[in-house]
Order: structure tokens, then C-alpha cells, then sequence
């Protein structure tokens, strides 16, 4: 595997599931980023780690948990969604938090 | 508040001609600005950059314009291509606060 996987690709869930979203980079990068992407809407950031700390958090709902394991690894915990949270979330990574981000493909998320 | 804007949801340019992507942005702050590139199912990809203390970037194909004063960057693309067609992101970020600030894209359509 190269560069930035996402998993699953695509998520349906009703709005009482719990699920997670997977994200994980192979290109030896110190930080990582949860966006959230809405129909007409720019991207928006929701999470940045660097070093695996979290030292990011837009205003996001306590109902999208992230956990930063380590330095390649990042999750995004989903739980007791509403269907304006139906959107695709990219995950992102970094050489330190300035450089140029390399995305991952996205997971689609549908809340029902 | 849209910080970075991108006027211009779509642009068709027949192959071969010059594609000029717009950008405006109101934070005079920001200092380093950057363009994605997103094909339908994929992640954006990142395609070139440009500093504040310069106001032209050349890669290839792709030159990016930076003017402060007007606070507008511009990409062009020259000669397009079939392959160009995606949708088109402008980014910034600023000292102190590295997060990007993404538009909402211009989708590209290159006319054979």
C-alpha cells in the first residue's frame, strides 16, 4: 500500500450505530487530519494530530471522537449521528503541519 | 465568513488553449497558498504551491500567480489537456495558525 488508505469507502448507518472510520498513511508523515467535506461546501477541517497529539479541534460535535494510536494510524469514531453529518470525510497527512497535505480517497458516509 | 473564495463553480476550455483558475481570499494574513487537484472518487491531490514572497510558481504545465495587493491567486494551465478535467481547489494558511483553508472548487471540463 502507498500513500493515504481510507476504510471503509463507503458507510451507511442509522443514527443510533456506532462505527469507525480508518485512516492510514505510508509515507512516514509526523501529522494527520480528519476534513469533512458537504455537498457546495469547501472542505472543513475537523481534527489535526501532530506527533500524535491532538493540537486541533474545529468546534466539532463530541458525537465524531478521533484516536491518533501513533504516528500512522488515525480513527475517526462515529456515534449517534445525524443525517446533516452525511458527507465525505477525507483524511489527510503531512510533513509537519505546514507542508503540503496528501489526501486519502474518502469515506463516503450516509446517515439514515 | 469564506476566507477563500472561488467565484467560478465550473470552466470549459477546449484542449490545447489556456485554462486560468481564479482564486480571492480576504485574510492578509495568510502567507502560503496552495491548489488541489480531485478527481471523482479520489481524494484532492495537491499540484503546486506558492509563497507570499513570491508571485509566480511555475511546474511543468502549471503556473500558479500570486497578487497580494488584489489578494487573488491564479493557476493556468497551458496547453490543457482531457486528462485536466477535475475539480479544483485553492487553499491558505497563515503563521501561527498552519491549518489550510480550502474554497469550494471550480469544476474543469476540457472540450476535446
Amino acid at each position: 500500500e502507498t500513500g493515504v488508505t481510507q476504510t471503509p469507502r463507503h458507510l451507511v448507518m442509522g443514527m443510533t450505530n456506532k462505527k469507525s472510520l480508518k485512516c492510514e498513511q505510508h509515507l512516514g508523515h509526523n501529522a494527520m487530519y480528519w476534513y469533512k467535506q458537504s455537498a457546495k461546501k469547501p472542505l472543513e477541517l475537523m481534527f489535526v494530530y501532530s506527533l500524535e497529539e491532538r493540537v486541533e479541534n474545529n468546534s466539532v460535535p463530541s458525537r465524531f471522537s478521533p484516536e491518533c494510536p501513533n504516528s500512522s494510524h488515525l480513527f475517526l469514531h462515529l456515534h449517534t449521528l445525524q443525517p446533516e453529518d452525511s458527507a465525505l470525510y477525507l483524511c489527510a497527512s503531512s510533513q509537519d503541519r505546514r507542508n503540503e497535505q496528501f489526501f486519502g480517497p474518502g469515506t463516503r458516509l450516509t446517515v439514515l | 465568513d469564506q476566507q477563500v473564495k472561488q467565484n467560478s463553480p465550473s470552466l470549459s476550455v477546449q484542449e490545447g488553449r489556456i485554462s486560468i483558475l481564479n482564486c480571492d481570499y480576504t485574510n492578509s494574513m495568510f502567507d502560503y497558498f496552495l491548489w488541489y487537484k480531485k478527481y471523482p472518487a479520489e481524494g484532492p491531490t495537491f499540484l503546486i504551491s506558492i509563497s507570499s514572497i513570491k508571485d509566480k510558481n511555475e511546474d511543468g504545465r502549471f503556473t500558479v500567480f500570486l497578487n497580494k495587493s488584489a489578494k487573488h491567486l491564479s493557476l493556468h494551465i497551458v496547453p490543457s489537456q482531457p486528462g485536466d478535467s477535475a475539480v479544483y481547489f485553492c487553499a491558505a494558511s497563515n503563521v501561527g495558525n498552519e491549518k489550510l483553508t480550502f474554497g469550494t472548487g471550480t469544476r474543469l471540463t476540457i472540450i476535446p
